[in-house]
């Protein structure tokens, strides 16, 4: 089956700082979705970009289909920002399954 | 708040014990989802239904069982549970289950002893 790899996969930022996290993945994908899972084990929808660039105020995504990877940027971070960020695909062809990621577990300090 | 609602959200029980896990779509979904978030495989995709059908089937147990009843809301069932049935049991919905966005529920948070 289809393979996400994401990384980094453990983050510190100081609060104010930026991120960007990465999402590659081993075929081709008609759906790709950003979450965010917050402390209290919340599945938080982020994105829905199977391609293109989306913005959702200080947090922005990036897929480039033909080359097989997904961008998270997350600017002026903030604590709340902590948590594991999941990044999932339906693969195409394949029943509506996503197949996530690892994550990349993200400690925002003060 | 994605819309999607589980209950109970904590259960606590014992191994061989039978438990329930409920799931309301968002209104208008057609299609639920149920996945797996334990620590050693993280997030697992287990089955859909789709209008009532079951659509498509993932890493589900054979002691694992799901439906979806005419109002759309469906249930998970877990029987002789295990220690390794610990885990976070999602679910999710979308509008006809093909490539659109899926909505996660709040998740249901299951301790086997």
């Amino acid at each position: 089956g289809i393979q996400v790899e994401q990384s980094p996969p453990d983050l510190i930022l100081q609060e104010g700082a930026n991120s960007t996290l990465r999402c590659n993945f081993s075929d081709s994908v008609n759906n790709l979705q950003w979450f965010h899972q917050n402390p209290w084990g919340q599945l938080i929808n982020l994105f829905y970009i199977p391609s293109g660039t989306k913005q959702n105020g200080r947090l922005s995504a990036t897929t480039v289909a033909t080359e097989r990877y997904s961008l998270l940027y997350i600017s002026s971070s903030q604590t709340t920002d902590s948590g594991v960020y999941f990044c999932a695909v339906l693969n195409t062809g394949t029943a509506s399954k996503l197949t996530f990621g690892t994550g990349t577990r993200l400690q925002v300090t003060l | 708040d994605s819309g999607v609602t589980q209950t109970p959200k904590h259960l606590i029980t014992a191994t061989g014990q039978r438990v329930t896990l409920r799931c309301s779509p968002r209104s208008g979904d057609l299609s639920v989802y149920w996945y797996q978030q334990s620590l050693d495989q993280g997030l697992q995709f287990l089955i859909q239904y789709y209008n009532g059908e079951e659509r498509a089937k993932g890493n589900i147990l054979e002691r694992f069982s799901a439906q979806q009843f005419p109002d759309l809301h469906s249930e998970l069932n877990l029987s002789s549970l295990e220690l390794g049935d610990s885990a976070l049991y999602f679910c999710a919905s979308s509008v006809f289950g093909g490539r659109e966005t899926q909505y996660f529920g709040p998740g249901t948070r299951l301790l086997v002893l």
